[in-house]
């Protein structure tokens, strides 16, 4: 079963630095979609950005910008110029995207503060 | 432009009690999904379905049961709630894999079982 793991379960970041968050995840498929989602106090999941794996340039989303090494099953996100309302919980996750195997598996998140 | 609808909100059930949550998307989108999540623990898929009539179990499925008689509908039923089953509810949809793909997720049901 695919496993998507995100080992610090808290960070913090001063505002206006830039802070990466770590995911790795295990797979034995070579075509997938990897994201990162947000999710601030009010428990909306927003998709931060998104990632297809046939694609070798990193997605990026204005402030946003991930890191993915797919040999060694890497994905990074990378938040720079941080402002106060990036404090959240994010959540890496993975999905084969082939019909019955379109689920999403998710890492048990981690929590972002952003120091003013 | 509702996207994905979770009533209701919040809920407090007596252990033993039932209840059924029910998800609705007007984005015509084929799967849809339940997780629950839990301090620490992330999303866990409870159940799915890849269409019409159709269901799956997922990581978490005991104690649940589910039902997609409409497409745009898919109701998640605790027949006899536990306080294990004290946790927040997410539903999502999405449409089959392609250009763009991504998931679309309702708001999210707090459910407290005493």
């Amino acid at each position: 079963a695919q496993t998507v793991t995100q080992s610090q379960p808290e960070m913090s970041v001063q505002e206006a630095e830039t802070v990466t968050l770590s995911c790795t995840y295990d797979t034995s498929e070579s075509d997938y979609y990897l994201f990162w989602y947000k999710q601030p106090p009010s428990r909306q999941m927003i998709l931060v950005i998104r990632q297809e794996a046939y694609k070798q340039q990193n997605a990026t989303e204005n402030r946003f910008s991930v890191n993915f090494q797919k040999a060694a099953k890497s994905f990074s996100l990378k938040i720079s110029d941080s402002q106060l309302g990036d404090a959240a919980m994010y959540f890496c996750a993975y999905t084969e995207a082939t019909g019955a195997n379109s689920k999403l598996t998710f890492g048990k998140g981690i929590t972002l503060s952003v120091r003013p | 432009n509702a996207g994905v609808t979770q009533t209701p909100k919040f809920r407090v059930l007596k252990t033993g009690q039932s209840m059924t949550l029910l998800c609705a998307q007007d984005m015509n989108h084929e799967y849809m999904y339940w997780y629950r999540q839990d301090p620490g623990m992330g999303l866990r898929l409870i159940h799915y379905s890849v269409g019409e009539g159709t269901t799956a179990k997922g990581e978490v499925p005991d104690g649940y049961n589910v039902s997609r008689l409409k497409k745009q509908n898919f109701l998640l039923g605790l027949e006899s709630a536990a306080p294990s089953q004290t946790s927040v509810y997410f539903c999502a949809s999405s449409f089959t894999p392609g250009v763009n793909y991504g998931y679309t997720f309702g708001s999210g049901t707090r459910l407290t079982v005493v």
